[in-house]
């Protein structure tokens, strides 16, 4: 069963850099692609990007040159980096596997809260 | 970017009984759509796929209809573990862009 897993600290100061991990289990991360999606509070959802089987990338547009989403294949774990980041990145941040060929996000983690705040 | 208009943000209903939830897209996606289930201490779960395309799992109480700009998630006869938020997504162009959530919950 594929299990993926957010880990990363809560609190981040204004101005600062968001660092998440997820780790993934049960399934490889050569394979498919890993994204990252976030929820606000009041429950809007955005696609922040994701890295794919061979480690190319795609971004939300949004995010401009902020986000980068590498990989360790060796621990199956994929990760975000989001840099200069105000109170408006507080939300909840989830990994999720992004199936192509259902274009959908077939398997998603429990998501970790991430405040910004000084 | 492809802007969701997703209605109704509420809905009340009462086990057994059906609900209709709306997804309306800015530009059409073809029939790129993707609903989503979100409750409480569970991952999300994808539920329908190229919008009337059941998920493995996907109990068949739940439809998917609509092409174009127009879509629809269907649930017919409510059981107590459908009370959940629910997304749509587009999958037709980059950025993805969801919906702002149904929040689903017992009269």
């Amino acid at each position: 069963e594929v299990q993926l897993q957010e880990s990363g600290p809560g609190l981040v100061k204004p101005s600062q850099s968001l660092s998440l991990t997820c780790s993934v289990t049960g399934y490889s991360i050569t394979s498919n692609y890993w994204g990252w999606i976030r929820k606000f509070p009041g429950n809007k959802m955005e696609w922040m990007g994701y890295i794919s089987y061979s480690g190319s990338t795609s971004y939300n547009p949004s995010l401009k040159s902020r986000i980068s989403i590498t990989r360790d294949t060796s621990k199956n774990q994929f990760f975000l980096q989001l840099n200069s980041v105000t109170t408006e990145d507080t939300a909840t941040y989830y990994c999720a596997r992004y199936v192509k060929h259902l274009r959908g996000f077939a398997y998603w983690g429990q998501g970790t809260l991430v405040t910004v705040s000084s | 970017d492809v802007q969701m208009t997703q209605s109704p943000s509420y809905l009340a209903a009462s086990p057994g009984e059906s609900v209709s939830i709306s997804c309306k897209a800015s530009k059409s996606i073809n029939t790129y759509l993707a609903w989503y289930q979100e409750k409480p201490g569970k991952t999300n779960k994808l539920l329908i796929y190229s919008g009337s395309t059941l998920q493995s799992g996907t109990p068949s109480r739940f439809s998917g209809s609509g092409s174009g700009t127009d879509f629809t998630l269907t649930i017919r006869s409510l059981e107590p573990e459908d009370f959940a938020v629910y997304y749509c997504q587009q999958h037709n162009e980059y950025p993805l862009t969801f919906g702002s959530g149904t929040k689903l919950e017992i009269k």
